[in-house]
Parts: structure tokens; C-alpha cells; sequence
């Protein structure tokens, strides 16, 4: 079967560094998104990577290793407003999104 | 832009009433989906659509069906509600696939069957 994991809960202080880690096993790969979902409202998109490697944008970067079917999320300079939950979803051989059950990432001052 | 819009916001049902769900996009994308968020699972994807006319079973299509006769609106149609259908709906659109996958949402609709 089709799975992805990630932690399901995180804490982190206001100013410093988290990283949320997404493992999966799927029928085959077409890209890994990221998305931000704050409590109450949509999902947004965050980042897309295809190939393996670090992809910066900004204060998020996000990070591919097919080959062992893992990717991160580095948030830096963590603010109050990141308090979300992140969404790891993996498009599979047939195109198809398979979701994470994401991280709810907390932000303490 | 409005982007994408669900209707209703909010609603409550009794078992065995039905409803419809409206989302309608302003992007021009050709591909539209409904998905249902519950607590603890990742976003399962309902029906889908690659174009006007077009519909497509997703992994959870049991007790939904869904139209899409204008490529700017897809409903989701529930015939007989039942207890297990309370859930967030998600609709959401996107140009393509792969890198043009991303996914545009509109802001939910909170369904609570009685």
C-alpha cells in the first residue's frame, strides 16, 4: 500500500530552527509538495521538489532524497504565525496526491 | 480574484437528507477535485475532474457524486447523509499535473450529520 509519514506533533521556540521530516512508500513518484495549513483555514502551497536537493525559499527550505524515500521542511527564524500544520503529500505514478496526516507545529515565545 | 469558493461555509444535515456542495474557481484550471479532512488522517480525495464533463472516482467515492458541467464549477452532491460524512470538504483546483500540480483550495465547508 500507498503511506506517508510524518511526525504528528512538534514544538519549537520563537527565532530558532525546526525541521519536519516526511517519509513515504508509494507506486511510483512524480513529486513531493509541502503545504501550510493553519488551524480553521485551507491548505497552502509551500514548496514542490521533483529531484533530489535542497529547494530555499526564504525562511523554508525543503529537501528530496528519492532514493530513500524521505523529505524534510526547514522552517528558520521561527515567528508566532507558523504555528500550522504541514502537510506532506507525495504525487504517485498515476498523478495522484497521497497525504500525509501532517504536523502540527507549535511555536512557544 | 476570488480564486476558489465553497458553498455552504457551514451546515447541518439529519441522516438521510441531501445536499450540495458548490465550488466554483475563477483561474480557468482544468482540473478540480473534493476532498474531506477528518482529525488524525491526511486529506482523502472524493472525485476528481480533468476537464468540463468530465468526472473521476477518487479514493473515498461512497455516498458522493459530483457533476462538472462548466469547467468553473464542480458540486458535490451528497443523496443520503449519514453520520460518518460530518467532515471538512475541501475543493480545489490546479492547471495540470506534476509541477503544475499545486493545488489552489477554497476554504472548506464544515458538514455536521446528526
Amino acid at each position: 500500500g500507498q503511506n506517508i509519514d510524518q511526525p504528528t506533533e512538534m514544538t519549537a521556540t520563537e527565532g530558532a530552527i525546526v525541521q519536519i521530516n516526511c517519509t513515504y512508500q508509494t507506486s511510483g513518484f512524480n513529486g513531493l509538495f509541502w503545504y501550510q495549513q493553519h488551524a480553521g483555514e485551507a491548505p497552502t502551497f509551500l514548496s514542490y521538489n521533483v529531484l533530489d536537493g535542497l529547494e530555499e525559499k526564504g525562511r523554508f527550505s525543503s529537501f528530496l532524497s528519492r532514493s530513500k524515500g524521505y523529505s524534510y521542511l526547514l522552517l528558520k527564524e521561527l515567528q508566532m504565525k507558523d504555528s500550522a500544520s504541514y502537510l506532506c503529500a507525495v504525487m504517485d505514478s498515476n498523478y495522484q496526491l497521497i497525504w500525509g496526516a501532517g504536523t502540527k507545529l507549535i511555536i512557544k515565545p | 480574484n476570488a480564486g476558489v469558493t465553497q458553498t455552504p461555509k457551514f451546515r447541518v444535515l439529519k441522516t438521510g437528507q441531501s445536499m450540495t456542495l458548490l465550488c466554483a474557481q475563477d483561474m480557468n484550471h482544468e482540473y478540480m477535485y473534493w476532498y474531506r479532512q477528518d482529525p488524525g488522517m491526511g486529506l482523502r480525495l472524493i472525485h476528481y475532474s480533468v476537464g468540463e464533463g468530465t468526472t473521476a472516482k477518487g479514493e473515498v467515492p461512497d455516498g458522493y457524486n459530483v457533476s462538472r458541467l462548466k469547467k468553473q464549477n464542480f458540486l458535490l452532491g451528497l443523496e443520503s447523509a449519514a453520520p460518518s460524512q460530518t467532515s471538512v470538504y475541501f475543493c480545489a483546483s490546479s492547471t495540470g499535473q506534476g509541477a503544475s500540480g499545486e493545488l489552489f483550495f477554497g476554504e472548506g465547508s464544515r458538514l455536521t450529520v446528526l
